[in-house]
C-alpha cells in the first residue's frame, strides 16, 4: 500500500461546478498537508498548507483535513478553464522537511467552458 | 525572468551517454533539490543539498550524481543513462527547513534515454 493515494483521474467538470480533489493517506505520522497545482510543462506550485484538522479557506480555495480518519480535500468553488491542471497532494511528518515530503501521484482535472 | 531556471528543457540521449542537467536560481535560497517526475508514480526526491557543502542522497539516487557549485547553481548528472531514465525532471528550492518550508519548482527538463 502506497503512502498517499490519490486519483489520477481525469476529473472533466462543467465551468462554474464544485470541485472535490481527494487523498488518503496510511502514515499517522503526517502532520503537515500542502496542494500543489502543476499546469501542462510547467513545475508545480504551493496552493495551499494547513496543518491543523479542520478547514482553510482562501479565496475560491478550501483545504479539508480530517487526521482521524486519514483524508485531506481540496475544493473549489465557481471554477473556472484557468483551474484546469493536475493538482498533486503532499504531506510531511512533524519535524521534517521537505526532504520529508510524500507527494500523491496527482489528479488531473479539466474545466469545461 | 524565472526565479529558478532549468536547462535544457528538452533533451534526447542515447544508452549510455553522460548527461548533465542544470539549475540556477535568483531566490537566494540555500536548499536546492531535484525530483523526477514519471506518469502513475508522481514525484520522487533524487537527491538534495541544504547549502554548498552539504549533498544528500534522496529516495532515488541510484545512477544520478549532483554538484552543488555555487549556492545559485545544482547540477543532476546521469553517468550512464538508461531507458528506464526518461521522466520529466525537477529542481526546486526552498529558504527554510522544516515543516514550513515550501518548494518552489523550475519548469523542468523533459529528458528521453533511446
Amino acid at each position: 500500500q502506497k503512502e498517499v493515494e490519490q486519483d489520477p483521474g481525469p476529473l472533466s467538470v462543467p465551468e462554474g461546478a464544485i470541485v472535490s480533489l481527494n487523498c488518503t493517506y496510511s502514515n499517522s505520522a503526517f502532520q503537515y498537508f500542502m496542494w500543489y497545482r502543476q499546469y501542462s510543462r510547467k513545475g508545480p506550485e504551493l496552493l495551499m498548507y494547513t496543518y491543523s484538522s479542520g478547514n482553510k479557506e482562501d479565496g475560491r480555495f478550501t483545504a479539508q483535513v480530517d487526521k482521524s480518519s486519514k483524508y485531506i480535500s481540496l475544493f473549489i468553488r465557481d471554477s473556472q478553464p484557468s483551474d484546469s491542471a493536475t493538482y498533486l497532494c503532499a504531506m510531511m511528518h512533524s519535524g521534517g522537511g521537505a526532504d520529508g515530503l510524500t507527494f500523491g501521484k496527482g489528479t488531473h482535472l479539466i474545466i469545461q467552458p | 525572468d524565472a526565479d529558478v531556471t532549468q536547462t535544457p528543457r528538452n533533451r534526447i540521449t542515447k544508452t549510455g551517454k553522460r548527461i548533465m542537467l542544470e539549475c540556477s536560481q535568483t531566490k537566494g535560497h540555500d536548499r536546492m533539490y531535484w525530483y523526477r517526475q514519471d506518469p502513475g508514480l508522481g514525484l520522487r526526491l533524487i537527491y538534495y543539498s541544504f547549502d554548498v557543502k552539504d549533498i544528500n542522497k534522496g529516495e532515488i539516487s541510484d545512477g544520478y550524481s549532483v554538484s552543488r557549485q555555487a549556492q545559485a547553481k545544482f547540477s543532476l548528472s546521469l553517468e550512464s543513462a538508461i531507458p528506464n531514465q526518461t521522466a520529466l525532471y525537477f529542481c526546486a528550492t526552498s529558504d527554510v527547513g522544516g515543516p514550513n518550508e515550501k518548494l518552489f519548482f523550475g519548469s523542468g527538463t523533459q529528458l528521453s534515454v533511446l
